[in-house]
């Protein structure tokens, strides 16, 4: 079973609109993470927010809010009032405790956003 | 501020070929990771560590060899390059091994393997 799935490959939005990028997870741990970074064209890896499984509030980062159904096992991530930067390829992922001592950080397949004029 | 630097950025290699993939952090930070990135597939964990000395296998580690001699290193060793290792490797690296904290990512080497 996939840990991370991302159900949308491609999103659309018109400027300054909301859009919301989908994130399920899978796990059986009481304790994780999940986080949403960017990747722009140019490659890098930039994070964006962060949800603890204990956090009780949504995490908010600037335009960027992480909408926790812990219930439903979601972690979508909402931007506010798109710009034409936020275009981008969007991954979720997910940190778990992975024996030894370590842990990993599993990646969905990502959502490509483009904003639109 | 430097954060994490890995190099090269651009390689090229023939089948069979060995080479490493340098990645070093500025931040003392205990864990590192390696990771591959094939189109559709997201960012798959090869090998991480948790500190000096101790290193252990990700999801895809065949290979690929790792050692970290210092807090600072973590290089990626491909011993007999294949073109299955074509893709972009990214570097990471966050303070602790625990399931908080961000990692902090590299800018990415592209490998090409002919």
């Amino acid at each position: 079973a996939q840990k991370i799935t991302q159900t949308q490959p491609g999103m659309f939005v018109q400027e300054k609109e909301a859009v919301t990028l989908d994130c399920t997870y899978d796990t059986s741990d009481q304790s994780y993470g999940l986080f949403w970074y960017k990747q722009p064209s140019s490659g890098e890896m930039i994070f964006l927010i962060y949800q603890g499984s204990y956090d009780e509030q949504n995490a908010t980062e600037g335009r960027y809010s992480l909408n926790f159904q812990k219930a439903r096992k979601s972690a979508n991530l909402v931007i506010s009032a798109s710009q034409l930067g936020d275009s981008a390829m969007y991954f979720c992922a997910m940190r778990e405790s992975w024996g030894g001592g370590g842990n990993k950080l599993t990646f969905g397949t990502g959502t490509q956003l483009k904003v639109e004029l | 501020n430097a954060g994490v630097t890995q190099t090269p950025k651009f390689q090229v290699l023939k089948t069979g070929q060995s080479m490493t993939l340098q990645c070093a952090q500025d931040m003392n930070h205990e864990y590192m990771s390696w990771y591959r990135q094939d189109p559709g597939m997201g960012l798959r964990l090869i090998h991480y560590s948790v500190g000096a000395g101790i290193t252990d296998q990700g999801e895809v580690p065949n290979g690929y060899n790792v050692s970290r001699s210092t807090t600072e290193d973590f290089p990626l060793r491909l011993l007999s390059a294949a073109p299955s290792q074509t893709s972009v490797y990214f570097c990471a690296s966050s303070l602790t091994g625990g399931v908080s904290g961000e990692l902090f990512f590299g800018e990415g080497s592209r490998l090409t393997v002919l």
